[in-house]
């Protein structure tokens, strides 16, 4: 089984400031790794994921993330962050594919707050 | 291009009914999932469709059930309904089994 730890509920930040959300996992098994926004009132919308190759991921909307095999971690990071950044982050892993299939483990999520 | 869609938006039920949410997915994806977030918490996988076929499920009672039908639309039901089953729920649809997951808005289900 897999599970994840987002280590932080909520994120307070100016704007135009770098941020960085903390991601560790658990797995016994070889997993792929995924950051998602939710803004208000809407759905999850995949920033990027980390499958293989590289550990530096580039996402949508500037920001990136690293794979860090040793520490179990995939922290996300923005240089410079903006209003409309202000969401829920949820990290998510998945065990490779296995029968075709594969299901994401969501962290708890959490909150960027970014003030003006 | 329609990405994923739900209906309806919000839902409010009483305690021991019964309730069904409809999920169409993305163009040309077969494969629907369905997950429940409830409220401050990350979303709880339920159950995956493919062929019209519960191919996973995730540690949900037996009235939670689903359904696929031939255009690969989804429905899911609830059967006896608890306050706890409060949430979001959100439909994900992929193209085929280990395609990348497209979320729809989801549907918010009060149950008093």
């Amino acid at each position: 089984a897999q599970s994840v730890t987002q280590l932080d509920s909520q994120v307070p930040v100016f704007e135009e400031a770098p941020v960085e959300l903390r991601c560790n996992y658990s797995s016994s098994v070889s997993v792929y790794l995924f950051w998602y926004v939710q803004y208000p009132n809407q759905g999850l919308q995949l920033l990027l994921k980390y499958l293989s190759g590289s550990t530096l991921v580039k996402g949508i909307n500037g920001f990136e993330a690293e794979f860090n095999k040793s520490q179990t971690s995939f922290h996300l990071r923005k240089p410079s962050v903006h209003i409309s950044d202000t969401a829920e982050y949820f990290c998510a892993v998945s065990p490779l594919p296995s029968g075709g299939s594969y299901i994401p483990t969501f962290g708890r999520g959490t909150s960027l707050i970014v003030h003006p | 291009d329609a990405g994923v869609t739900q209906s309806p938006t919000h839902l409010i039920k009483t305690r021991g009914q019964q309730v069904t949410l409809r999920c169409s997915p993305k163009s040309g994806h077969d494969t629907v999932s369905w997950y429940q977030q409830a409220l401050g918490q990350g979303p709880q996988f339920i159950f995956q469709y493919y062929e019209e076929e519960e191919r996973q499920r995730g540690n949900f009672p037996d009235r939670f059930s689903g359904h696929q039908f031939p255009n690969y639309s989804s429905e899911l039901n609830v059967n006896a309904l608890l306050l706890g089953d409060s949430a979001l729920y959100l439909c994900a649809s992929s193209d085929g089994l280990a395609g990348e997951q497209y979320f729809g808005p989801g549907t918010r289900l009060t149950v008093t």
